[in-house]
C-alpha cells in the first residue's frame, strides 16, 4: 500500500509568481486536504476535496485555489506569491466519503515553499 | 470561530514520568477531537480520538477523555519512554465536519 505522496519536496519561489503542488493520495482514499504550516506553528487548513467538489474551506484568500482529479489526487495552486506563503504545505488523504469527524486523515511529507 | 489552544512548550520530562499536555476549545455545537503526533522526521499521523463527550480515546498507552463541561480534551501518559520524544498537537473537527483546526503543537523530549 503506498502513502501519501507529495512533489516537489522543496520549492524557491519569488514574490508575484504562481506555484503548483501536487499531492497523490493513498490507495482506496478518495477526498484530499491542504494545510499550509508555518514555522513552529500548527498546521493551517486550507480546503478539502471530495469527489472533485471543494467539501470545506478554511480562512485563505482565493488565490489559494485546488483541483482533484478523478483518480483522487490533487493540487494546490497560489496565485501571486507573497512572503508569508512561505511554509511547509501538507496534504492528507481519507477515505469514507468527506468530512472529518470519523475519517482518519494520512499525511504527506509536505512541500517545504520558499518564497523570496 | 472555532479553535483550541494548548500548552506552551517544550517540555522535558524524565523517562517513566507523567505526562498531561493541556488542551482547550472553543467550538459551536458538539465538535469531534483529536490528538496528532509528529515523530522526528516522519510525518503527522493521528495517536487517538473522541467524537462526543465522554469519549475517552487511547493509543499507545496515550489517554485523553472528553470534557464538554471544561470544553478540554488533556492528553496523558502515565510512563513516558524515550521513543514518546515527538511534537503533540491537539486538534478539531467543527460540527459540520468540514472544518479542521490545529493547535500550535507541544514538543516533548524525554531523557533516559
Amino acid at each position: 500500500e503506498t502513502g501519501v505522496t507529495q512533489s516537489p519536496t522543496h520549492l524557491i519561489k519569488t514574490r508575484g509568481q504562481q506555484v503548483t503542488l501536487r499531492c497523490s493520495s493513498q490507495s482506496g482514499h478518495n477526498t484530499v486536504s491542504w494545510y499550509q504550516q508555518a514555522l513552529g506553528q500548527g498546521p493551517q487548513f486550507i480546503f478539502q476535496y471530495y469527489r472533485e467538489e471543494e467539501n470545506g474551506r478554511g480562512n485563505f484568500p482565493p488565490r489559494f485555489s485546488g483541483l482533484q482529479f478523478p483518480n483522487y489526487s490533487s493540487e494546490l495552486n497560489v496565485n501571486a506569491l507573497e512572503l508569508d506563503d512561505s511554509a511547509l504545505y501538507l496534504c492528507a488523504s481519507s477515505g469514507g466519503g468527506g468530512g472529518f469527524s470519523y475519517n482518519e486523515q494520512f499525511f504527506g511529507p509536505g512541500t517545504r515553499l520558499t518564497v523570496l | 470561530g472555532d479553535s483550541v489552544t494548548q500548552m506552551e512548550g517544550p517540555v522535558t520530562l524524565s523517562e517513566e514520568a507523567f505526562l498531561t499536555i493541556n488542551c482547550t476549545y472553543t467550538a459551536t455545537g458538539y465538535p469531534s477531537l483529536f490528538w496528532y503526533v509528529q515523530y522526528p522526521g516522519e510525518g503527522l499521523q493521528l495517536l487517538l480520538k473522541a467524537t462526543k463527550a465522554d469519549d475517552k480515546g487511547s493509543n499507545k498507552g496515550f489517554e485523553a477523555t472528553y470534557r464538554k463541561e471544561t470544553t478540554s480534551f488533556h492528553l496523558e501518559k502515565g510512563s513516558v519512554q524515550v521513543s514518546d520524544s515527538a511534537v503533540y498537537f491537539c486538534a478539531l473537527s467543527d460540527r459540520t465536519g468540514n472544518q479542521f483546526y490545529f493547535g500550535t503543537g507541544t514538543s516533548l523530549t524525554v531523557i533516559p
